[in-house]
């Protein structure tokens, strides 16, 4: 059991770029989550996937954000034209299925200029 | 609504005191599960703890226990004789357990402990 794998650990970028975070679940979990955490607050959800499938998209996910989870394996996180609201660390989680705990990557932090 | 309140923002101990994170819920759902996650300096979140909203036992793992009480919508956790290493975000969590429900983890805001030497 690997755990969960984000790439990268970190980016720096300019309000404006577009950006590409990668997570790599736990090879057996069907369940794939994305959260976003920003500084003193719990982590908020973003999306999620049932195998290849996205089947729930939060209110906070504008138009600028796309998540794919090609093959029901790793999953990549998109944010177009960022901004500086964008910054934060997003988080990427993995479960067997709904009800069993949820396992966390590493996370990816990103910051914008 | 559902919602998760920890009151504690900040919790100062002196090494081998026992300490209590405190955990209240909202919810109108009759089932549902809680959790507890540590998020060290290091910046994952660790699980710690999943207690179904049938199963009021308490628990107790180590230097670590778990208080569930239904009737006032609470998830409290106690650490006793803290440690150093114990100096962490921890952060308690809602999920919802209905056929329709995505599973997402609904967080509070944590509440950091730090133990002093």
């Amino acid at each position: 059991d690997t755990g969960v794998s984000q790439d990268p650990r970190h980016k720096i970028t300019k309000r404006g770029q577009n950006v590409t975070f990668r997570c790599d679940p736990i090879s057996e979990h069907n369940r794939l989550y994305w959260y976003r955490q920003t500084l003193g607050q719990g982590p908020e959800f973003l999306t999620y996937f049932q195998n290849e499938a996205q089947l729930e998209k939060s209110r906070l996910l504008s138009d600028r954000f796309s998540a794919e989870r090609p093959k029901g394996s790793f999953s990549t996180l998109e944010i177009q034209r960022t901004e500086q609201g964008d910054s934060a660390m997003y988080l990427c989680a993995s479960s067997l299925d709904r009800v069993q705990p949820q396992h966390f990557g590493d996370g990816t932090r990103l910051s914008i200029l | 609504a559902q919602k998760v309140t920890q009151a504690q923002t900040e919790i100062s101990v002196v090494e081998k005191e026992d300490v209590t994170l405190d955990c209240v819920y909202e919810t109108r759902d009759t089932t549902y599960y809680l959790f507890w996650y540590k998020q060290p300096p290091s910046g994952e979140l660790v699980f710690l703890i999943r207690r179904n909203s049938f199963d009021e036992q308490n628990e107790i793992s180590g230097r670590y226990s778990w208080n569930f009480q239904k009737s006032t919508s609470s998830f409290n956790f106690t650490i006793t004789a803290s440690q150093v290493v114990d100096s962490a975000v921890y952060f308690c969590a809602l999920s919802l357990n209905y056929g329709g429900s995505q599973g997402n983890l609904i967080f509070g805001k944590g509440t950091k402990l730090s133990v002093k030497p």
